[in-house]
This record gives structure tokens, sequence and C-alpha cells, in this order.
């Protein structure tokens, strides 16, 4: 069974460019989540869905990022315009609707803005 | 709020010597405790959990014990590897009342274990 896979692995982009992330979740999974981990610091979520719905996005930080899952499959995260302080490791996590919070992570993403 | 507080990193050892990460937790509700591990290069795998007070979770020689009492999920091993030189991250989800089950981590601690 393959895992859950995140592309790019590392994004290097300049201060109001534009960059997307990509997740693809383990197949069946319902439950899609995102995390990000600032310079070493605590990871944080971000969002979360089931299937293609938005069940809580209270961890994104503004209005320039920016998430989908359409079809309820993969699912993507566009930061528009990047800042300096959107530098970190961008984490993609699924799990099924009817375990006990079991969720698994992608590789991560490290987005470097300069 | 809910969160989560772990030892500052990082924590050098020697082979075989024993670990312990400090991990405590301020939470309303009743949570689940996990600890994940990501070694170098790879992404957070899931190390082991714990889902109500007194319980233990092990894997990999790795135990932590869900203390109600002293709101702590401590991670222990008896006798490292180099194999286990990573970043271990404590965690904790709410359970059910509609929760979405995100996790709050803690800051990670770095592992650098020595020959």
């Amino acid at each position: 069974e393959a895992g859950v896979t995140q592309f790019p692995s590392h994004s290097v982009i300049e201060k109001g460019q534009t960059v997307t992330l990509r997740c693809d979740p383990i197949s069946g999974h319902d439950n899609l989540y995102w995390y990000r981990r600032v310079m070493g610091k605590e990871i944080k979520f971000l969002l979360h869905f089931v299937k293609e719905s938005k069940q809580d996005e209270s961890g994104m930080p503004n209005n320039r990022f920016l998430a989908e899952r359409t079809g309820g499959t993969y699912s993507t995260l566009k930061v528009q315009p990047a800042e300096l302080e959107d530098s970190g490791v961008y984490f993609c996590a699924s799990s099924q609707e009817d375990t006990s919070y079991e969720q698994y992570f992608g590789p991560g993403t490290r987005l470097t803005v300069t | 709020g809910n969160s989560v507080t772990q030892m500052e990193g990082p924590v050098t050892l020697s082979e075989e010597a024993f670990l312990t990460i400090n991990c405590t937790y301020t939470a309303t509700g009743y949570p689940s405790l996990f600890w994940y591990v990501q070694y170098p290069g790879e992404g957070l795998q899931l190390l082991l959990k714990a889902t109500k007070a007194d319980d233990k979770g092990s894997n990999k020689g790795f135990e932590a014990t869900y203390r109600k009492e002293t709101t702590s999920f401590h991670l222990e091993k008896g006798s490292v590897q180099v194999s286990d030189s990573a970043v271990y991250f404590c965690a904790l989800t709410l359970r059910g009342g509609g929760a979405t089950n995100k996790l709050i981590f803690g800051t990670g601690t770095l592992l650098a274990v020595q020959p």
C-alpha cells in the first residue's frame, strides 16, 4: 500500500511569488490534514478535509493560503503571494474515518521563501 | 487552551544509555496521547500511543505511560541505539464532541546517539 506522498519535496521561491504544494493521501482515506513546522518550532495544524469538504480550517494563518481537495482525492495548498515567514516544512497526513485517530504522514515539503 | 510541552533538545547519548524525553500536556476534555518520530530525510511516523489514563504505549523498545494525575506522557527506552537518532514529537488529540482529531504537537526533541 502506497503511503502519503507530497510534491515537491523542496521549493525555493522569491517573496511575492506563488507556490502550490500537492498531497496525495493513502487511497481510501477520507480525512486529510495539513500541518506546518516553521523554524524548528512545533508542528501546527492548518486545516482538515473530510472528503472534499473543509471540516476545520482554524489553523490557516491568513487569506494568502488556499487549500482545495477537489473530488475528495488529492489536495493542494497554494500560497499567494508568499512571504518570508511562510518558510518551513509543510506536512500532509491522512486517516480513515473509523480508525482511532491514527494519522499517516507524508515526508513533507520544505518551502524556502527568499 | 490545549498544548504540549516537551523537553528542549538536543539530547546526546551514548549507545546503550537510558533515554527519557519528558512531555507534559494541558487539555480540555479527554485527550489521546502520541509520540511521533521523524528519522532524517523521512516523514513523521507514529511511534506509540495511549488513549486513556494509565494506558502504556510501547513499540520498538520505547514506552510511555499516560499519567492523568501529572498530565504527563514521558518517553523512555532502556538502551538506545545509533539508529534511534531522530526527532521525537509528543502530541495530543481530543476525542469526541465533534473534535476534528487534529494533532497538537510539542516542539520536538532531537536525539543524537553516538556509538
